[in-house]
């Protein structure tokens, strides 16, 4: 069955350092996208990506990179962690134009201390 | 102004309950609409897509107001596995993503 998947599922890190999150799909799925959830802001947009080598900017980008070399893979980068980046992520995928239903990987929490 | 609003609850309601959430949106653009669900610590999962004429799926009725921007949810005849978190979701005409809401937590009780 096709299945989109993130890791690590867990990860402390320290500040300063850089961060990479895996999300891997097997949907043949053009679109992918990162979201961090945190309490009372329910689930923000970070990047997202309509192909490969194509990336773009969401709501809460900054501080984070994105790199589309292949249609299953959208690796997130955190390139110096900082504690406000404390938070759970997930990926997520979906095919067609951009307004279809999207299936969300299990999320990675990730705390930086 | 957030681009979709819910009453975060928590909703606590009897095992046969029917309880009705609701969700508001801001940009009257907006196309498309979904209620997801998500379990403690789990991921988010589509629940239902919400069409303009209202759809129904088992126990769970989706309903749509344009003129008043807002997206219903009525759960019938509760189930205690129905306790979660449920997500009103918005894409709008133009926008390259969807737009989520902070989530109503409901828990049936037994």
């Amino acid at each position: 069955d096709a299945e989109i998947t993130q890791s690590p599922r867990h990860k402390i890190t320290e500040t300063g350092r850089q961060v990479t999150l895996a999300c891997h799909q097997t949907w043949n799925h053009n679109n992918m996208f990162w979201y961090r959830q945190d309490l009372g802001h329910g689930l923000r947009l970070i990047h997202y990506s309509y192909g490969v080598q194509d990336t773009n900017k969401g709501e809460v980008s900054d501080g984070y990179s994105v790199s589309r070399s292949n249609t299953e893979d959208l690796p997130l980068t955190l390139e110096s962690a900082a504690s406000s980046q404390t938070s759970v992520y997930f990926c997520a995928s979906s095919g067609g134009i951009s307004n279809q239903p999207q299936h969300f990987g299990d999320g990675t929490r990730l705390s930086i201390l | 102004r957030k681009e979709v609003e819910q009453d975060p609850g928590p909703f606590n309601v009897p095992e046969g309950a029917t309880v009705a959430f609701n969700c508001t949106y801001s940009n009257s653009a907006s196309q498309s609409f979904f209620w997801y669900r998500q379990d403690c610590r789990k991921e988010p999962k589509l629940l239902m897509s919400v069409y303009s004429s209202g759809n129904e799926d088992g126990r769970f009725t989706a309903q749509l107001n344009r003129a008043s921007q807002y997206i219903s949810l009525l759960i019938r005849d509760s189930k205690l596995s129905d306790s979660a978190t449920y997500l009103c979701v918005v894409h709008q005409t133009g926008a390259n993503n969807l737009f989520f809401g902070t989530g109503t937590r409901l828990t049936v009780i037994p």
